[in-house]
């Protein structure tokens, strides 16, 4: 089985500071991890995933396999990051993805 | 089209009445995905189709639940006899193919069941 667990319902911090969203993941093999972003009022999108390890608003998220996580970070907020994020996670031939509860930022001014 | 397309954006009904939520997916798409939203629940998968035939209906929640697609394009959600707990935002998805994950969703169904 697949679970996705984000711990924090709600993550509130300042312009400027650094943020980090937790997901962390139960699969017993190797795992495609995602982070889906929604903000108000909009369509749940993709905001980057792990096979690209790419950066995208300033966000990056590694892959740590020995501790089943994929920790979502950005070394400085920004008002406009404030949304609900969604961690995803997709198994071996599985293809649908597991999505965690998600966590709302709000990045206060 | 341009993005997935669903309709209604908003439906609210009467405990037991028969509801039909629809999704147009991105001309193309052959994966197609219902997710329902509930607050603090995240998104619960429903149901894939691969084309029209649905390889994995294991989310549907009852049988009062059902969904079709047609011509590998449009599908139908339909949820029989609604209940004050299938309050929800109904999301669909579509994807280039079946593992192809960058899913592209849509703008959901609120449905409120009074």
């Amino acid at each position: 089985a697949q679970r996705v667990t984000q711990p924090e319902k709600l993550l509130s911090v300042f312009k400027g500071a650094p943020v980090e969203l937790k997901c962390n993941y139960s699969y017993s093999g190797s795992p495609e991890l995602f982070w889906y972003v929604q903000y108000s009022r909009q369509r749940l999108q993709l905001l980057l995933r792990h096979i690209s390890r790419e950066s995208i608003k300033g966000f990056t998220a590694d892959l740590n396999k020995g501790e089943t996580s994929f920790h979502l970070k950005k070394p400085f907020a920004q008002e406009e990051d404030s949304a609900m994020y969604y961690c995803a996670l997709v198994g071996g031939s599985n293809y649908k993805l597991t999505f965690g509860k998600g966590t709302l930022l709000t990045v206060n001014p | 089209g341009a993005g997935v397309s669903q309709s209604p954006s908003n439906k609210v009904t009467e405990k037991g009445k028969d509801v039909e939520l629809r999704c147009d997916p991105i001309s193309g798409h052959t994966a197609l995905y219902w997710y329902r939203q509930s607050l603090g629940q995240g998104l619960e998968f429903l149901i894939y189709f691969q084309g029209n035939s649905a390889p994995d209906k294991s989310g549907l929640p009852s049988d009062r639940f059902s969904a079709e697609r047609t011509g590998g394009s449009v599908s139908t959600l339909t949820i029989q006899r609604t209940q004050q707990e299938d309050s929800a935002v109904y999301l669909c998805a579509s994807s280039p193919g079946a593992r192809n994950y960058g899913y592209t969703f849509g703008s959901g169904t609120r449905l409120t069941v009074v």
